[in-house]
Order: structure tokens, then sequence, then C-alpha cells
């Protein structure tokens, strides 16, 4: 089975510190999203792309988050500097552009801000 | 923003039993399609079952099927014959309308969790 790969799967990081979470999407999806989830939250999406375009970064905190996709097999998610209240799991997601077939989901990578 | 709405915050099932998850939305997009995750204590989001606004049919995957009732906005999932390793959070999630693309963002309830029990 085709699946999108998170690196990493763990991160415990300082406060401070620049994070940087990648994403390998199915080949032949277009659309790209970076989801985060918490427990007070829930699923919050941060930004998606579209033939490596942003389309959406509405939800991302500007001043620390960037979302980028330097190829069409590679999607990454950059903190920087790194906050606790940053602590979550990020999910990378992927789909090909008009489909029943729903969205990909990688494993997650669980983000600790300490 | 679009609302997704799962009223049961848990579950209980007895194994072999049928179960219904309830999904409500909010939207006056014209096209639109509805999803169903489930993510099991392991954290992976795995996706169930996918039903189009304009299907004439409800859909069904295995033991997993949608009753979706269009003028009511809803969506809730049946799982039939539950086991213990339908043991998760399920979420119901919506895509929005996108530019004219049918696969937009996905909007996703706070999710159900489900216990089967022996």
């Amino acid at each position: 089975d085709a699946r999108v790969t998170q690196t990493p799967r763990h991160k415990v990081t300082e406060m401070g510190q620049e994070v940087t979470m990648r994403c390998q999407p199915i080949l032949g999806h277009n659309t790209v999203f970076w989801y985060r989830q918490t427990m007070m939250q829930g699923l919050e999406l941060l930004a998606y792309f579209r033939n490596r375009a942003p389309l959406d970064d509405s939800g991302m905190p500007k001043d620390r988050f960037s979302a980028e996709m330097p190829d069409a097999t590679l999607a990454t998610l950059k903190i920087q500097p790194s906050e606790p209240r940053d602590s979550a799991v990020y999910f990378c997601a992927s789909g090909p552009y008009a489909t029943g077939d729903g969205y990909t989901f990688g494993s997650g990578t669980r983000l600790t801000v300490v | 923003a679009q609302k997704i709405t799962q009223t049961q915050p848990g579950m209980f099932v007895q194994e072999k039993e049928a179960v219904t998850l309830d999904c409500t939305y909010d939207t006056s997009d014209p096209s639109y399609g509805l999803f169903w995750y489930k993510q099991p204590s392991s954290g992976e989001m795995i996706f169930l079952i996918y039903q189009g606004s304009y299907d004439q049919q409800n859909a069904t995957e295995g033991r997993y099927s949608l009753n979706f009732q269009k003028a009511r906005k809803s969506a809730n999932l049946v799982i039939s014959a539950s086991q213990l390793g339908d043991s998760a959070m399920y979420f119901c999630a919506k895509n929005g309308a996108d530019r004219g693309s049918t696969l937009g963002r996905l909007y996703f309830g706070r999710g159900t969790q489900l216990t089967v029990w022996p």
C-alpha cells in the first residue's frame, strides 16, 4: 500500500530551538495538508498545497511557523523558535485532485517542547 | 468556518452488536464530500468511508456504512458486527469548496471514542 511518510516520529526539543518536520506524500498526489492535533483544539489545519503551490496557511502562526514544498516528493513544516504550546501531534496528509478515496494521513510527528 | 458536530464524546457497544456514531454538519456548499476516519490508540488516522453529496445511495465499505440524510445534514457512521479492534476514536469530516475542486481542506469534528467490550 502507498503511504505518506513523516519524519521524525517523535521529537523532544527545548523551547527556542528550531524544529523541522518532513513529509513525503504519495507519488502522484498533488494536494498536501499539514494538520495539528491537540486535546484542546482537536484537528486543526495549518497549511495546504496543491501542485506545490500554497493555497491556505491561515491556520498557521506566521511569526514562527513556515511550510514549504521544495519539490513534489517533499513537504516541510518548520517552527522557529519553538514554544511549549507547540507540543502536539503534527500530521501530513495527501490526496489526488478529485476523488472519493479520501486523504491518506502519515503516522504523525509527536512534538514535545520543554 | 464550517462546523462538524459529533455529539457523542463516548460510546460503548458489545462485541458483535451494531453501533451508530452521529455526525451533523453545516454547509452552504452545493457539492461536498463527507468522510469518516478511525484513530486507534496508536495514533494513525485511517480513512474508512466516503459519501459524496450527490450520491444517490448510501456508501458502504465492508462493515461500515454511512447513513446519509442530506436534508438533515447528517452523515452517521454505522458499524455492524462490532469487533474488539474497532475500539478507537472516530472522526467525521467534510471537505470544503476549494476553487472549483471537490477536494478542498477537511473540516473535522471533535470525535467519538468508541469502546467495544466482550
